[in-house]
């Protein structure tokens, strides 16, 4: 049973456009782990989201944390082609156990 | 390295044949972790090390899974008497620092694809 629930499965859109990733828990998190991972590799990470509220920008990713620490979302703006590769947030259960959600594949295409 | 160097990349086994994966941490990481990627992408904790030291193990099964961090080897991940189910990725990831709060980042290999026929 996923703790971690992200929507939507499947996201395809076309270059230049925005989306929206979510990842929902009824578990708080001390922390909450967003990571891309593409076809025949591991997970990467992207950012650590920490604080109730708290609000990080990577380029043009934006990442929200929930006031609960409960949800999280994932804010891409002009997306493109190399953004494409699965989207996986992973809750922190503290010692380095995440809780993974099943992630969302986001297809870019130019 | 400066990677996390896991081994095979693909490994096939029999229904009741063993399967062995290894990882090589990222030197100077003191902490292993392995995962299971099952279909739909679903993450599991399996183990971590502390060096050598079992560190958490509550996500390994009970039998048939064990595992191993020993000096100057790589870690193992070995499965006896496979079964169908236990086909996935097997990651490893290792990481320099942990804490009970925050964990630090995870750095992960490539994964190992076990297809149990």
């Amino acid at each position: 049973t996923q703790l971690l629930e992200q929507s939507p499965q499947f996201l395809s859109i076309q270059e230049g456009e925005n989306l929206t990733v979510y990842c929902n828990s009824s578990s708080v998190f001390s922390s909450l782990q967003w990571y891309r991972q593409e076809p025949g590799e591991g997970p990467v990470l992207l950012v650590t989201v920490v604080t109730g509220g708290e609000v990080k920008k990577l380029k043009r990713l934006t990442f929200q944390f929930g006031d609960a620490r409960k949800d999280s979302s994932l804010h891409i703006t002009a997306a493109q082609p190399g953004d494409t590769g699965l989207y996986l947030c992973a809750g922190d259960g503290g010692w380095g156990k995440l809780q993974f959600g099943a992630g969302t594949q986001v297809v870019v295409t130019p | 390295g400066e990677e996390v160097a896991q081994t095979p990349k693909h490994l096939v086994r029999g229904e009741g044949q063993k399967a062995k994966l290894y990882c090589a941490p990222i030197k100077g990481h003191s902490y292993v972790f392995w995962y299971q990627q099952v279909l739909k992408n679903e993450f599991k904790f399996l183990i971590s090390f502390q060096n050598e030291n079992v560190f958490d193990e509550t996500g390994m099964p009970k039998e048939r899974f064990s595992a191993k961090c020993l000096p100057n080897s790589p870690c193992s991940l070995e499965i006896q008497a496979t079964k169908l189910e236990d086909s996935a990725v097997y990651f490893c990831a290792s990481s320099q620092f942990l804490t009970s709060g925050t964990t630090g980042e995870l750095f992960f290999g490539e994964g190992s694809r076990l297809t149990v026929l």
